[in-house]
């Protein structure tokens, strides 16, 4: 089945850029995901792409896709003590229906002043 | 536009009671439902999912069952609790487009 993986944590100073890596394993994945999870809540979805793009940009947030190395990045710009929280990267399953996700172990963001 | 509410948004319940979630979609129809579990270590486990009306998809073998009484009501449920079963359950919903959105999810912990 798929597999997807993160670091499980990053730090970064206020005002710096985050950057949240994320690798998996199916090359026919066609959407790929990032949420936000803050304590206590549900998922937050942030922003998505499809496999046929190389970068999408959301205002703070520029989300990048490698499909040859299968490897999608979120960058989160002038970072915040907001946006700590954790981040979970996410891949719709190639196989099954259901427009199932399979979703990686999250990061967690720490924002330090 | 669209709003998903789950209840209760806590529960603790002994080992061996029964369970009964529930997660409501209001402002579309037809969705896609399913059901994670959060355990402690952060990551989510697709538990159940749902196309339609008496549709149930499970993913994994488990203590628990899930129905879809109506189009816009999942239910989670389980004759018997363990004390695995505790966690972070959470619905969500999708148009069957490209988007899943989440439920504000129950923390169930089983003593």
């Amino acid at each position: 089945g798929e597999d997807v993986e993160q670091s499980l944590f990053l730090s970064v100073r206020e005002g710096d850029s985050s950057v949240i890596n994320c690798t998996y394993t199916d090359s026919s994945s066609t959407y790929l995901y990032w949420y936000k999870q803050e304590p206590g809540a549900g998922l937050q979805l942030l922003t998505y792409i499809f496999s046929n793009m190389d970068m999408k940009q959301d205002q703070r947030l520029t989300v990048l896709l490698n499909k040859k190395d299968k490897h999608l990045s979120l960058r989160i710009a002038d970072t915040q003590t907001g946006d700590s929280a954790i981040y979970f990267c996410a891949v719709r399953r190639v196989r099954g229906g259901g427009n199932k996700l399979t979703f990686g172990t999250g990061t967690q963001l720490k924002v330090e002043l | 536009s669209q709003t998903i509410h789950q209840w209760p948004a806590t529960l603790v319940q002994p080992v061996g009671s029964p369970l009964s979630l529930e997660c409501t979609v209001e402002g579309t129809s037809n969705p896609n439902l399913y059901w994670y579990r959060q355990a402690a270590g952060r990551g989510l486990q697709l538990l159940f999912y749902s196309v339609g009306i008496g549709q149930i998809s499970s993913e994994v073998p488990q203590n628990l069952s899930a129905s879809r009484p109506q189009d816009r009501q999942f239910i989670l449920s389980s004759k018997k609790l363990l004390l695995s079963d505790s966690g972070f359950y959470l619905c969500a919903w999708a148009d069957g487009y490209y988007e899943q959105y989440f439920g504000p999810g129950t923390r169930l912990t089983v003593t």
